[in-house]
């Protein structure tokens, strides 16, 4: 079934550090969704983009659907302790008229202080 | 709004037994869905409904019953529970389109 890459799967940085991490897709998707995963939560959805092109802001967090619609990729700028958690990329699934949401495994960002 | 909420918030079975894992939105949304997160491998979709009377299976439905006869409520059964489902579930609901998806704290299964 489809499956979204993401990398890395997991970052060890410094805080104040920028972070940049990606996702990618075999087929085309006409959503890009990013969720950030506290620990021992829930996902939380910090971005939606719509179109091929698109940067979108989010505070510290900055988002684009590529030109291909085959990936997406999210920027976090001068990190702090908080940011730690997953980041999951996601989005409603081609394969399915978009009736279900398909997730990457996942980029899990530790932060130093 | 108590947004989606999930009970009970662990639990441990031994396997063979059988328990039912309860979720309820309050933002009156059609499309609900069940996912279970194991570790490196992100959210798999369990199952999902969108709306009231309907239901449909995901990429991992096996093991697993859903109903839904609310808007509200979207409960999923553990028909005889297997060490295979020892996961953290979650639920998720949101509008029509399975997109913008508000996610519950989850339920953390243990099943000896």
């Amino acid at each position: 079934g489809q499956q979204l890459n993401q990398s890395p799967q997991s970052m060890f940085i410094q805080e104040g550090e920028d972070v940049s991490m990606n996702c990618t897709s075999s087929s085309i998707f006409n959503t890009w969704l990013w969720y950030k995963q506290d620990p021992g939560e829930g996902p939380v959805l910090l971005i939606a983009l719509y179109k091929a092109g698109e940067l979108t802001s989010n505070g510290r967090l900055t988002a684009q659907f590529g030109i291909t619609r085959k990936d997406s990729f999210l920027n976090i700028s001068a990190s702090i302790p908080s940011d730690v958690g997953i980041y999951f990329c996601a989005g409603p699934n081609p394969e399915t008229s978009g009736s279900r949401l398909t997730f990457g495994e996942g980029t899990q960002l530790t932060v130093n202080p | 709004n108590a947004g989606v909420t999930q009970t009970p918030k662990f639990q441990v079975l031994k396997t063979g037994q059988s328990m039912t894992l309860q979720c309820a939105q309050d933002m009156n949304h059609e499309y609900m869905s069940w996912y279970r997160q194991d570790p490196g491998m992100g959210l798999r979709l369990i199952h999902y409904s969108v709306g009231a009377g309907i239901t449909d299976q995901g990429e991992v439905p096996n093991g697993y019953n859903v109903s839904r006869s609310t808007t509200e409520d979207f409960p999923l059964r553990l028909l005889s529970a297997a060490p295979s489902q020892t996961s953290v579930y979650f639920c998720a609901s949101s509008r029509p389109a399975p997109g913008t998806q508000y996610f519950g704290p989850g339920t953390r299964l243990l099943v000896l």
